[in-house]
């Protein structure tokens, strides 16, 4: 049981919005940026939102990120079937001896 | 172009050992701090272990910390992960990943993995 939670499970029709959150503690996502990766089997996990808004090069600008407290969110506008997989968060954890935490994962469905 | 190439996954007995490695391009490994990060059957990411770019801090979660050494060498610009006393829950796909400067920096390019499948 990760000590950052996510739902198990999103979903939404293409152009909708959805919206993913990350929940955890005040050692955590309360004092570090949080950062946001997508997963499909058989590729490399891709960075999608990092420094918990920033998005990399070649992200496109529907993908938004925010934090607020010990929660944080990644939301995708105008989904497309495209987005669909795995989606991670993960933080920097100041009080624990391994310090690197992922949350549990998302997955996203486009329906 | 940042590559990032593991290779050393095989089936293997519990008890058993094993050594991953991960070959770096595009970038200068002892640059940046360098993560494994593991995904078992059906389960989400587990971070399991970091090395600063300057090797001077290593740091390891519980499930693995006494059983998992990660080392690197700059001139072969490769990162490594020695397995020891397998257990049947390291059974995973095992992804390098190259972190930020400091520690607690990014993880911003990962490899495709390699898988470990530990069973008798």
């Amino acid at each position: 049981q990760s000590v950052v939670s996510q739902p198990p499970s999103a979903s939404g029709t293409p152009g909708q919005r959805v919206t993913i959150s990350c929940s955890g503690t005040s050692s955590n996502i309360g004092s570090n940026y949080v950062n946001w990766y997508k997963l499909l089997p058989g590729t490399a996990p891709k960075l999608v939102i990092h420094s918990d808004y920033q998005r990399p090069s070649g992200v496109p600008d529907r993908f938004s990120g925010s934090r607020s407290g010990t929660s944080a969110s990644l939301a995708i506008s105008g989904l497309q079937s495209e987005d669909e997989g795995d989606y991670y968060c993960a933080v920097w954890d100041d009080s624990l001896t391994g310090p690197w935490v992922f949350g549990g994962g998302t997955k996203l469905t486009v329906l | 172009e940042v590559l990032l190439v593991e290779s050393g996954g095989v089936v293997i007995q519990p008890g058993g050992s094993l050594r991953l490695s991960c070959a770096a391009s595009g970038f200068t490994l002892p640059d940046y701090s360098m993560h494994w990060v593991r995904q078992g059957p059906v389960k989400g990411l587990e971070w399991i272990s970091l090395m600063s770019r300057d090797g001077d801090m290593i740091f390891y979660a519980d499930s693995v910390r006494g059983r998992f050494t990660i080392s690197r060498d700059n001139s072969k610009n490769s990162l490594y992960l020695q397995m020891n006393s397998l257990r049947v829950e390291d059974t995973a796909l095992y992804y390098c990943a190259k972190g930020g400067e400091g520690v607690s920096g990014v993880i911003d390019r990962w490899g495709q993995g390699t898988l470990v499948t530990v069973s008798s």
